[in-house]
């Protein structure tokens, strides 16, 4: 079975440039998570989904996040405009269902200069 | 609210000996709890997960935990650690079985020659 697919796996942006992340879950899996990593802190969460709806994203720093599952399976994380203090590893992670254990992706690192 | 705290940022023992990697969580609800591990440029991979029932749990790698709710405790152990096992570690809480997990800040285990 297919994990969790993010790409890029590493960006390099300077400071006030825009950034797109995907993820691709894992095949049926209705619940996706984002979570920010930055170095030395675990990982919080930014966004779930369920399906195409939003179930919390009450972390998120809507002033300059944005983050979309349109159809419901892939779904894409937007930084506009980055910030240094934006610079950290960006993990999607998916599971079956709300209650049902989440599997993470590998993580995109981003780099704001 | 949930909350996770691990003692300890970095933890180094010798190949051979035990490791023990602390955590302590606080919920308002009976929680689930879990221990991730992370290795260099890599996702989180679970280690193992406390839902219901024994309060002793095995994971993988010869990793155990024990959940002591008198303590709000869930301890990491393994009897003799190997050089493999030097990773980052994070423990983890939640609701139920995946949702919405609340990390710790994770301890970063070295092992010696």
């Amino acid at each position: 079975e297919a994990g969790v697919a993010q790409s890029p796996r590493y960006k390099i942006i300077e400071k006030r440039q825009s950034v797109a992340f995907w993820c691709n879950p894992i095949s049926g899996h209705a619940t996706l998570y984002w979570y920010q990593q930055i170095l030395g802190q675990g990982p919080k969460l930014l966004i779930q989904f369920q399906n195409n709806g939003v179930v919390d994203d009450s972390q998120l720093p809507k002033d300059r996040f944005s983050a979309e599952r349109l159809k419901g399976v892939d779904s894409t994380l937007k930084i506009q405009p980055a910030k240094l203090e934006d610079s950290a590893v960006y993990l999607c992670a998916s599971s079956p269902g709300q209650g049902k254990l989440a599997f993470f992706g590998q993580g995109t690192r981003l780099t704001v200069v | 609210a949930q909350s996770v705290t691990q003692l300890g940022s970095h933890v180094s023992v010798s190949e051979g000996a035990l490791v023990l990697l602390r955590c302590n969580y606080s919920s308002s609800v009976p929680p689930y709890l879990f221990w991730y591990v992370q290795y260099p440029n890599q996702g989180l991979q679970l280690l193992l997960k406390y839902t219901t029932g024994a309060t002793l749990v095995k994971g993988i790698n010869g990793f155990e935990a024990e959940f002591k709710k008198s303590e709000t405790s869930f301890h990491l152990t393994k009897p003799s650690a190997h050089m493999s096992d030097a990773a980052e570690y994070f423990c983890a809480v939640s609701v139920n079985a995946g949702n919405m997990l609340t990390f710790g800040g994770g301890t970063r285990l070295m092992v010696k020659p």
